[in-house]
C-alpha cells in the first residue's frame, strides 16, 4: 500500500542536542508538509517542500531546518532542542500544491526532550 | 486570514447514540473543508472534505457533514456512534489561492461509553 513512513516513531533527545526526524512516501507526491503538534492542540504547519522548492512559515523558528534529498524523503532537523520543542511531530504529502488536495499524513515522530 | 473554531474540547457519547461535532470557519468565501480524526498516537485520516456543490458530504465510516454557509459551519455527523469512534476530530480550512496549506480546528476529543 502506498503511505507515509515516519521514523523513528518516538524519539528522545537531550536538551541542545541535535536532532533528525525522518520522513519518506511511497506516493510520488509532489508536495511534503511538515507540521508540530503539542500535546492537546491543533497540528500547526512548520514549513512545506514543492518539489525542491522549500517554503517556511514565518512564525517557524530557526531552530528548525529541513532537507528533501529526492521526491521520496524529507528530514525535519532541529538544531538545538529546547524543552518547549516537545511535541508529535506530523508529515504529510499531497500531490499537488493547489489547494483543496487531500494531505495524507504519516503516523507521526513523537519528540521527547530531557 | 482563515480561523477555525472547534467549541467542544471533549463529548461523551453512548454507543449507538448520535453523534454531532461543530465547526465554524472564518473566511470570506467559501474555503475548503476537510474533516480529519487521529486516533491515539496515530497520524491524521481524512474523513471527508468539501469543495463546492451538494452542502452535505459522505465520508468514511458512516461520517457525513453538511457546510452552512449562513452559519459558516461545517459540522461532522454519525448516526449511531461505534466505541471504535473513540478519537480526536479535527476540522480543518484551506483557502483558494493559500496554496494546499491548512488550518485546523484545536480538536474534539470523543469518548464512546458503552
Amino acid at each position: 500500500d502506498a503511505m507515509v513512513i515516519q521514523n523513528p516513531r518516538y524519539q528522545v533527545t537531550q536538551f541542545g542536542k541535535p536532532v533528525t526526524l525522518s520522513c519518506s512516501q511511497t506516493l510520488n507526491h509532489n508536495v511534503m508538509y511538515w507540521y508540530q503538534q503539542k500535546s492537546s492542540q491543533a497540528p500547526k504547519l512548520l514549513f512545506h517542500y514543492y518539489d525542491k522548492d522549500f517554503n517556511n512559515e514565518a512564525d517557524t523558528p530557526d531552530n528548525f531546518q529541513s532537507r528533501r534529498p529526492n521526491t521520496s524523503f524529507c528530514f525535519l532537523d532541529i538544531r538545538s532542542p529546547g524543552l518547549g520543542d516537545a511535541a508529535m511531530y506530523l508529515c504529510a504529502t499531497s500531490a499537488r500544491l493547489a489547494g483543496g488536495n487531500e494531505q495524507f499524513f504519516g503516523p507521526g515522530t513523537r519528540l521527547t526532550v530531557l | 486570514a482563515q480561523s477555525v473554531t472547534q467549541p467542544d474540547i471533549h463529548i461523551t457519547v453512548s454507543e449507538g447514540a448520535s453523534l454531532e461535532l461543530r465547526c465554524n470557519y472564518s473566511y470570506g468565501a467559501t474555503p475548503y473543508l476537510f474533516w480529519y480524526v487521529q486516533s491515539p498516537g496515530q497520524g491524521l485520516q481524512l474523513l471527508l472534505k468539501y469543495f463546492s456543490g451538494d452542502t452535505l458530504v459522505q465520508g468514511i465510516k458512516g461520517f457525513e457533514a453538511e457546510f452552512k454557509r449562513s452559519q459558516s459551519s461545517f459540522n461532522l455527523r454519525k448516526p449511531s456512534v461505534h466505541w471504535s469512534d473513540a478519537a480526536e476530530y479535527f476540522c480543518a480550512v484551506g483557502a483558494p489561492g493559500y496554496g494546499n496549506k491548512l488550518v485546523f480546528g484545536a480538536g474534539t476529543i470523543l469518548r464512546v461509553k458503552s
